[in-house]
């Protein structure tokens, strides 16, 4: 079974300056997906980022980051220069394309930027 | 070209009631799936369709839920008997096939009183 976990419930940054979120999980799998979606206070998923597991580079997206640690199945997200726009649910989450489709995510990361 | 909708936004059921949760997917894309996120958890699972059948039904609670997305119209999460434990924000996603990537709708928020 896939499982997702965030340890973090809550984390803060001052506002310009970054912030690393933590995400572990375990598979059986050797290919999976790994992704993290931001969750605003409307309440719309939006993907952040998209890490296929078979790829060695690290996947960015201009300020946001990952480092993928597939020994240690681990996968954080790293923001660089936060805005008051990033505040937001953070959740992380994994897929197996080629068995079932479906995602599963950790319970999330509640990121508050402090002006 | 339109994100996916779902309707109601917001849905308020008092206990013993059915509720129907809508979700027209994107244009072009035949695979549905739900979610359900409960209270300051994340979403979950719940099942996955392609036009005129289930594929995944795993997350799907045994009793009291369905789902169908027909060959024409939305897909439909259907919820008979509401209970308190039944409030939740209910998530659809689309996409064009396995292994694409998965757009998600803005959610129904679902209250029973």
């Amino acid at each position: 079974a896939q499982t997702v976990t965030q340890s973090q419930p809550e984390m803060s940054v001052q506002e310009a300056e970054t912030v690393t979120l933590s995400c572990t999980y375990d598979t059986s799998e050797s290919d999976y997906y790994l992704f993290w979606y931001k969750q605003p206070p409307s309440r719309q998923m939006i993907l952040v980022i998209r890490q296929e597991a078979y790829k060695q580079q690290n996947a960015t997206e201009n300020r946001f980051s990952v480092n993928f640690q597939k020994a240690a199945k681990s996968f954080s997200l790293k923001i660089s220069d936060s805005q008051l726009g990033d505040a937001a649910m953070y959740f992380c989450a994994s897929a197996r394309p080629n068995r079932d489709d479906k995602i599963i995510f950790g319970k999330g990361t509640r990121l508050h930027i402090l002006p | 070209n339109a994100g996916v909708m779902q309707n109601p936004r917001h849905l308020v059921r008092r206990r013993g009631q059915e509720a129907r949760l809508r979700c027209s997917p994107m244009k072009g894309h035949s695979h549905v799936y739900w979610y359900r996120q409960l209270p300051e958890e994340g979403l979950k699972f719940m099942v996955y369709l392609q036009k005129e059948n289930i594929i995944d039904e795993s997350g799907m609670p045994k009793e009291r839920f369905s789902a169908e997305f027909p060959k024409e119209g939305p897909s439909i999460l259907r919820i008979q008997q509401v209970v308190r434990g039944d409030s939740a924000a209910y998530f659809c996603a689309s996409s064009p096939g396995p292994q694409y990537e998965q757009y998600f709708g803005p959610g129904t928020r679902l209250t029973v009183t």
